[in-house]
């Protein structure tokens, strides 16, 4: 079964340092999202990214972050200058969105983050 | 009304009980409505879609009840394995690209 693959599975970083999460999504899905979960909080939208540009971001999603999809296969997510509050859980997913059924996104293991 | 509001729980039920989760969200345009369950430390698992009145898939049956803005989930004879957080996700607005989730329902199903 396809499933969403995410690298590193931890990254731990220093406060002002950039980092980039890497996801490859499922292969022949069209949309993909960043979310992050905050420890013990909800899973939170971050991005939606659609035929090479951003298709909807939420507030949290602010000039420090930036998406990418370099190649055919990777989709990134870039926090150019880490803070404290930026360490949380992030998850990258995919959805096809071209049948009834494609609403569904289906989410990466997560790249948990910490920023000291 | 908040956006996706769930019972807290936490649910502590015997193997074999069947259990129920509630949710209320706010978006009477959403469309389509997804229970996912998280274990711990690990990314959501869609478990069920509804895009109508309801969905039944073995012991799990979600229910819909678009007038009051409601969505259930019922687990039959429930398994040690079902032991999860139990998310209520709901797309925000009408686009199907932006999920809001619930806070979750910790359920622990006891031997």
């Amino acid at each position: 079964e396809p499933e969403v693959t995410q690298t590193p599975s931890h990254q731990v970083t220093q406060m002002g340092q950039e980092v980039i999460l890497r996801c490859v999504p499922i292969s022949n899905h069209l949309y993909f999202y960043w979310y992050r979960q905050i420890l013990g909080q909800k899973v939170e939208f971050l991005v939606s990214f659609y035929n090479n540009e951003i298709s909807e971001k939420s507030e949290i999603f602010d000039d420090q972050f930036s998406v990418e999809r370099p190649d055919g296969s990777n989709f990134t997510l870039k926090i150019r200058s880490t803070k404290l509050e930026d360490s949380a859980m992030y998850f990258c997913a995919s959805s096809d969105l071209r049948q009834a059924s494609s609403y569904e996104q289906y989410f990466g293991p997560g790249t948990r983050l910490t920023v000291t | 009304r908040k956006e996706v509001e769930q019972d807290p729980g936490p649910f502590n039920v015997p193997e074999g009980a069947t259990v129920a989760f509630n949710c209320t969200y706010s978006n009477s345009a959403s469309q389509s409505f997804f229970w996912y369950r998280q274990d711990c430390r690990k990314e959501p698992k869609l478990l069920m879609s509804v895009y109508s009145s309801g969905n039944e898939d073995g012991r799990f049956t979600a229910q819909l009840n678009r007038a009051s803005q409601y969505i259930s989930l019922l687990i039959r004879d429930s398994k040690l394995s079902d032991s999860a957080t139990y998310l209520c996700v709901v797309p925000r607005g009408g686009s199907a690209r932006q999920l809001t989730f619930g806070s979750g329902t910790q359920l622990t199903v006891l031997p």
